[in-house]
């Protein structure tokens, strides 16, 4: 119940293309989902997240979309840029406090 | 400029070994926390701590110990029952208990056994 399943493994797209990851979880406590940026050697960054209480947050080019009756979430980033090349994680957190992290999508952008 | 700093970067542990990572903060956070990464795997918890002189086991505290003497300070101690220590290790903090709950992660430990 306590973990977040992430999908797909690894991701190649296009420039200009739309990159989606998709993360489901079973717990109904989570409150909280951020998503992840993480590059090589240095640590994740926030990049999104999102409260159950909306159907989908937009950044710029970054769109979370939730789905709370199907208790999933997916990340969208349009017109994929080679620096958005990188490993990105959904996450989920409960009222313990703490973070639970799917187990990342390396995203591959080709120009 | 307020963060979390890691160090060292770059850590050796000869078998047998403990040794200890730094993780300090200046962001007066309450919540702070130690993630294991290995290749292709996702972040998994190792410990957290919500309070001072407190903390609890996360998902994989097996061969790990932690205090939290300081609110700035957690730091990570691998010791030698360890079997697998060989990894990326990141120290994160956030806001407990409050509306805006990002976590700021540290730019991580790795640490390899020799």
């Amino acid at each position: 119940q306590q973990q977040v399943k992430q999908s797909p493994q690894s991701l190649i797209v296009q420039k200009g293309g739309i990159s989606i990851i998709n993360c489901a979880y079973e717990n109904t406590a989570f409150d909280y989902f951020p998503w992840y940026q993480q590059f090589p050697g240095k640590g994740p960054a926030l990049l999104i997240a999102i409260r159950p209480d909306v159907s989908e947050k937009k950044e710029g080019r970054f769109t979370i979309s939730f789905n709370k009756s199907a208790k999933q979430f997916s990340l969208h980033i349009m017109d994929s840029q080679p620096g958005d090349s990188a490993t990105y994680f959904c996450a989920a957190r409960g009222r313990t406090d703490k973070l639970i992290f799917g187990t990342g999508t390396r995203l591959q952008v080709f120009p | 400029d307020g963060g979390i700093t890691q160090s060292p970067k770059y850590l050796f542990r000869k078998e047998g070994q403990n040794v200890t990572l730094s993780c300090e903060q200046n962001l007066n956070h309450d919540a702070m926390y130690w993630y294991r990464q290995d290749p292709g795997q996702g972040l998994r918890l190792i410990y957290y701590s919500q309070i001072v002189n407190d903390f609890q086991k996360g998902d994989i505290a097996e061969g790990y110990s932690v205090s939290r003497e300081k609110k700035e300070s957690f730091p990570l101690t691998v010791t030698s029952a360890q079997k697998n220590p060989t990894a990326f290790y990141l120290c994160a903090s956030s806001i407990k208990g409050s509306m805006k709950t990002e976590a700021f992660f540290g730019q991580g430990t790795r640490l390899t056994v020799v």
